[in-house]
This record gives structure tokens, sequence and C-alpha cells, in this order.
């Protein structure tokens, strides 16, 4: 399985945007690059994701390398509640459906 | 939308007890994961399942961990024996089978094991 890297932890002022990175140098053609954080006491929650082309919707960016080996999520403008640990995962398509590998992720801690 | 339903939240054992878990997927979900996530670290991939069928149970420790998915809708997932380092949290998430197309997973709060 591809496996990705990332800072153990990051830290941010709020109302600054945040730039998180992940190396993913092994990755494959068909594989999906995936962001999902975790909240205190909760299950992981969707991000973004994208294959080759840069993306944005209404809670981040996702900035991809053009030789697709590293990846960046970019919040815009980080709150206290985007204080969280963001996995960047590579979602590889197997035969029953598309297999989710979590790394070790980045813990964000955003100041006031 | 309801979202993944996951039952217990929480439960505490003796070491050498059985324990089980239930999941109940979002509907129309036909892709199932189980996960373990020990404290401090990312969730570890347990079983995938599609539809009622295993498709990678690669990292389950067979010996003292088992899944079902009956009928392809909810899950269990068991322990028996239970042992100290089974202590974490065990996440159910799903998503569609998009036949191809790539599609989020969704994830329950997790079920919290303490075993003592």
């Amino acid at each position: 399985d591809a496996k990705t890297t990332q800072p153990n932890s990051m830290e941010s002022n709020e109302e600054e945007p945040v730039h998180l990175p992940c190396n993913h140098s092994t990755i494959s053609g068909t594989d999906y690059i995936h962001w999902y954080r975790q909240l205190p006491s909760q299950g992981p929650e969707y991000v973004i994701h994208g294959l080759t082309s840069n993306v944005n919707n209404r809670m981040a960016s996702l900035a991809i390398a053009e030789d697709r080996k590293s990846s960046t999520l970019i919040l815009h403008r980080a709150t206290l509640r985007d204080a969280a640990v963001y996995y960047c995962i590579l979602r590889g398509r197997n035969t029953g459906g598309f297999k989710t590998i979590f790394g070790a992720g980045t813990r964000l801690f955003v100041k006031a | 939308e309801a979202g993944v339903a996951q039952s217990p939240r929480y439960k505490i054992i003796e070491k050498r007890q059985s324990v089980a878990f239930w999941c109940n997927p979002i509907s129309g979900h036909a892709t199932l994961y189980w996960y373990q996530q020990i404290l401090g670290q990312g969730p570890k991939l347990l079983i995938q399942f599609q539809n009622n069928g295993v498709v990678d149970d690669s990292q389950l420790p067979k010996d003292r961990f088992s899944a079902e998915r009956l009928k392809g809708v909810d899950s269990t997932l068991k322990i028996q024996p239970a042992k100290l380092e089974d202590s974490a949290v065990y996440l159910c998430a799903s998503s569609l089978w998009g036949g191809g197309t790539n599609t989020e997973a969704f994830f329950g709060q997790g079920t919290r094991l303490t075993v003592v």
C-alpha cells in the first residue's frame, strides 16, 4: 500500500491561512488523494479529495503537485474549530471498493 | 440523511472476556470498514466488506477477532478473548460503491473499548 508522510504537528494563528503538506512519493496512477480530519472524541470526517487537478470546496482547497508525489491542504482562514488531526490518505481501488489507509496525521493547533 | 450508527459508545471488560460491537452503515452504502484506533495513532483498517463479502481482512487478528455483515447491511465485530492491548476506539465507516468513481467514506463516532 502506498504511504503518506506528514509533519506530526503544526501551529497556526486564528484567521490566518494554513498549509498542511503531505508527501506520497509512491502514489500509483489510480490512487485518489483524500484528506480527513478528526476532532477530539469524534470519528474522522471527510474534508476534500482529488486525483490530478486542484480542488476547492466550502471547507478547504487541495493543491496537488504536477507529479502527484505531494499535495497540500489549504485552510483559508483557520478558526479554533479547525483544531484537529488532519489525515492525508491515498485511496486506492481494490476489488470491492476503495481501500482507505490512514497514516499518523498532522495535529493542527490553532491559537486565538 | 442518517449517519453511520455504532453501539455501544463505551465498553469496559476484563481481559479474556468477549465483546461485540455493532454498526449500521448509511443506507445504500455497499462498502463497510472496521478500523481500530489506538490512542495517539491513526485508524488501522481491520476489515473491509463489499456487500456481505470480505474484500480485505489482512490486518484482522483472526485468532481472536471476527466480523460479519449478514445481508450486506449491518455488521458486527467480535473480540474473543480480549487482551489488554485491544483497548482502543473501534470505528465503523461506509461508502457508496460508485462503480469505479471515487466517493468519500463516512465514519461513525466509534466504540471506546477499555480492557482491564
